[in-house]
C-alpha cells in the first residue's frame, strides 16, 4: 500500500518554542491530507483537513493561529505548533488522500509524532 | 449517540481463537475504514469497505449497507493481532472526512 511518512517521530520541547511536524506521501500524491490529535486513551480528533494549494479548514475549537498548517505540495503538509504549551502534549498524527486504482480516495496514515512539551 | 458505535469495547481472546469486532453508524456513508493501532500509536489502515466483503490474510471485513453494519473477523488469532481496532466512517459530502468509533482493544493471551 501507500507510505506516509512523519518527522519527527518525537519531540521534547520547551514552554513557548514552535514545532514543526511534516507529512509526506513517499509513493503517491495526495490531494487532500488530514492532521489528527490523539490524548491517551482517547478517539483521534481531527484538527484540520488540508488541501494542496489553498489554505486549511480548521475543526471547530482548534484555532488556526496556534496550529499553522502549509500543503505546499502535492507531497508535503507541515503542521506547526505555535508558543507550544504543555496542554498541547499530545500524540499527532496525519493521513493522506489518495492511491491509485480502486485505492482512491483512501485515507493512508502517518507513523504519528509524539510531542511533549516541558 | 455517537454516529459510529463499536462493540465490544475490551476484547481478551486464547490464541487461536476466533474474533469478531462489531460496528454501526447512523449517517450516509461512502465507505468504512477498519484500521489497527499498536501500543507505540502508530496507525494502519487494514480495509476500506464500499460494500460486501474483503479478505487479507487472517482478516475479514464484511459490511450491509442497508443495515448500516460492518464486522472485523479474525481467524486464529495471535498475541501479536493485540491492538485496538477503530472502525471510521468517511462521506463524500464532507470531504471525505473521518468520523470515528472509539475503538476496540484486543488482547490475545498466548
Amino acid at each position: 500500500g501507500a507510505v506516509v511518512s512523519q518527522h519527527p517521530s518525537r519531540v521534547i520541547c520547551k514552554s513557548g518554542t514552535s514545532v514543526k511536524i511534516e507529512c509526506r506521501s513517499l509513493d503517491f500524491q495526495a490531494t487532500t491530507m488530514f492532521w489528527y490529535r490523539q490524548f491517551p486513551k482517547q478517539s483521534l480528533m481531527l484538527m484540520a483537513t488540508s488541501n494542496e494549494g489553498s489554505k486549511a479548514t480548521y475543526e471547530q475549537g482548534v484555532e488556526k493561529d496556534k496550529f499553522l498548517i502549509n500543503h505546499a505540495s502535492l507531497t508535503l503538509s507541515t503542521l506547526t505548533v505555535t508558543s507550544a504549551h504543555p496542554e498541547d502534549s499530545s500524540f499527532y498524527i496525519c493521513s493522506a488522500e489518495g492511491g491509485t486504482g480502486d485505492s482512491y480516495n483512501e485515507q493512508f496514515f502517518g507513523p504519528g509524532t509524539r510531542l511533549t512539551v516541558l | 449517540k455517537n454516529e459510529v458505535e463499536q462493540s465490544p469495547q475490551n476484547l481478551t481472546a486464547q490464541e487461536g481463537e476466533f474474533i469478531t469486532i462489531n460496528c454501526s453508524y447512523s449517517v450516509g456513508i461512502s465507505a468504512l475504514h477498519w484500521l489497527q493501532q499498536h501500543p507505540g500509536g502508530g496507525i494502519v489502515s487494514l480495509f476500506m469497505l464500499s460494500s460486501g466483503k474483503k479478505k487479507h490474510g487472517r482478516l475479514i471485513a464484511t459490511i450491509n449497507i442497508q443495515e448500516k453494519h460492518s464486522s472485523l473477523h479474525i481467524t486464529a488469532s495471535h498475541p501479536r493481532d493485540s491492538a485496538v481496532y477503530i472502525c471510521a466512517v468517511s462521506n463524500r459530502g464532507s470531504n471525505y472526512k473521518l468520523t470515528f468509533g472509539k475503538g476496540t482493544l484486543l488482547t490475545v493471551n498466548p
